[in-house]
């Protein structure tokens, strides 16, 4: 089963709001990805965060690498209607290959 | 460059049947991971491939199993088929196992099956 707890599970928001979500964990990961996947479709990767405490962008999206390891979180500035989907966090375990373990997502709804 | 392809893209197998799915990973990547997504269960780790070995298998019973081939194609396949089995199988490849930037996970599209 899985080992991250992300919340919120779910979250309708306003079109131009901002929006945070977070992932922890028991252990204590090497690297984290956050992913969104839309209807019909695989994982696309957003951010990838590699040492404690990195903080990293992508357009309006920021993601950090908690300083304990066992824990992300991911932000959204001034949503739009295309921002709508479920994220994902995942960890990478030191010395398990590529293998990711997956929290249970966050279903980001936007009311334009 | 082209993504990771899978196919087929969807698929209906009746319980008992067996079913081989197929993954091309994007050009350069040598590593290949395969996770099952269902509604319950989220998104689960079978197995990771690299240089045609095994490399880490996930909580997956033994009728699941997966090959590489030398330009880096994998295959899963499911003998036996369960109503439980009912999935989106996807595939993700990277330039490489370990850590760095080298590891990030690509998806493929999945392959939906549907176990009647």
């Amino acid at each position: 089963g899985q080992q991250l707890n992300q919340s919120p599970q779910s979250m309708f928001i306003q079109e131009g709001e901002d929006v945070s979500m977070n992932c922890t964990s028991s252990s204590i990961f090497n690297t984290w990805l956050w992913y969104k996947q839309e209807p019909g479709e695989g994982p696309v990767l957003l951010i990838a965060l590699y040492k404690a405490g990195e903080l990293t962008s992508n357009g309006r999206l920021t993601a950090q690498f908690g300083i304990t390891r066992k824990d992300s979180f991911l932000n959204i500035s001034a949503s739009i209607p295309s921002d709508v989907g479920i994220y994902f966090c995942a960890g990478q375990l030191f010395d398990a290959g590529n293998m990711l373990t997956f929290g249970g997502g966050t279903r980001l709804m936007v009311k334009p | 460059k082209a993504g990771v392809t899978q196919t087929p893209r969807y698929l209906i197998k009746t319980r008992g049947q067996q079913v081989t799915l197929s993954c091309s990973p994007i050009s350069g990547h040598r590593s290949v991971s395969w996770y099952q997504q269902t509604p319950g269960q989220g998104l689960q780790f079978l197995f990771e491939y690299f240089s045609e070995t095994q490399r880490n298998k996930g909580n997956f019973p033994g009728r699941f199993s997966g090959r590489q081939f030398s330009n880096s194609r994998s295959e899963m396949n499911v003998s036996t088929l369960e109503l439980g089995d009912s999935a989106l199988y996807l595939c993700a490849s990277s330039i490489l196992p370990g850590q760095g930037a080298r590891t990030e996970a690509f998806f493929g599209q999945g392959t939906r099956l549907t176990v009647v």
